[in-house]
């Protein structure tokens, strides 16, 4: 079965305090795997897609890497407006559909 | 991106009644999803909505709970019936992008509360 899981569940951080979120999961021929922010009272939004081991995506202070059982998303520097949690989802080769992990809320403190 | 918009964007309703919402999308898209977000919860997916065909749900999901209609391809709702306080949660509603990067994008949801 299909299976994604974050770590941790919460992470706090002072602003200038870098860490990295894992996402890893288990799926039967890895189609893409998605990282999304969610703020409180609003829907997922997109922040990555990678497709194969070895692969980068960076935006601002936000750092995407894959490996072929987990994905880390790397925050350098935060600020306070990085607070949200983040999700991490996976879809298969031959799906349309995308799974969930639980998602890691981020607080960084100023 | 799509500009995907949903309504209502929160309700209120009494146990035993209905509630339709609906979700418009700013360009035509093959492929819209149906989530559930339970208080505190990651998003489970309730159902595939294409253009012409009946529906696809997931398991735990049956289309007399959770009907939904994809009448063209800019729009399509969800109605939650015979609703009770198990049915308070977020939903959302996504679209998935053509072109082969299979990326979804999402509507801000519909936060429910049943009494």
């Amino acid at each position: 079965e299909d299976q994604v899981t974050q770590s941790p569940e919460a992470l706090r951080l002072q602003e200038g305090e870098s860490s990295s979120l894992n996402c890893s999961y288990t799926v039967s021929g890895l189609r893409g795997l998605f990282w999304y922010r969610q703020d409180p009272g609003k829907g997922p939004e997109f922040l990555f897609t990678l497709y194969s081991a070895g692969e980068e995506k960076e935006k601002e202070r936000l750092k995407a890497t894959l490996t072929k059982k987990e994905s880390f998303l790397h925050i350098t520097a935060p600020k306070p407006e990085d607070s949200a949690t983040y999700l991490c989802a996976v879809q298969a080769l031959g799906a349309s559909k995308i799974i969930f992990g639980s998602g890691t809320r981020l607080s960084i403190r100023p | 991106s799509a500009v995907i918009s949903q309504k209502p964007s929160r309700d209120i309703c009494q146990r035993g009644t209905s509630l339709t919402i609906q979700c418009q999308v700013d360009s035509q898209v093959t492929m819209m999803f149906w989530y559930r977000q339970q208080p505190g919860q990651s998003l489970t997916l309730i159902a595939t909505a294409n253009q012409g065909s009946e529906a696809t749900y997931e398991s735990g999901f049956v289309i007399d709970k959770f009907p939904i209609s994809r009448p063209n391809l800019t729009f399509s709702t969800l109605t939650v019936s015979n609703m009770s306080p198990e049915d308070s949660s977020i939903y959302l509603c996504s679209v998935g992008q053509s072109g082969g990067k299979n990326i979804q994008y999402f509507g801000a949801g519909t936060r429910l509360s049943v009494l």
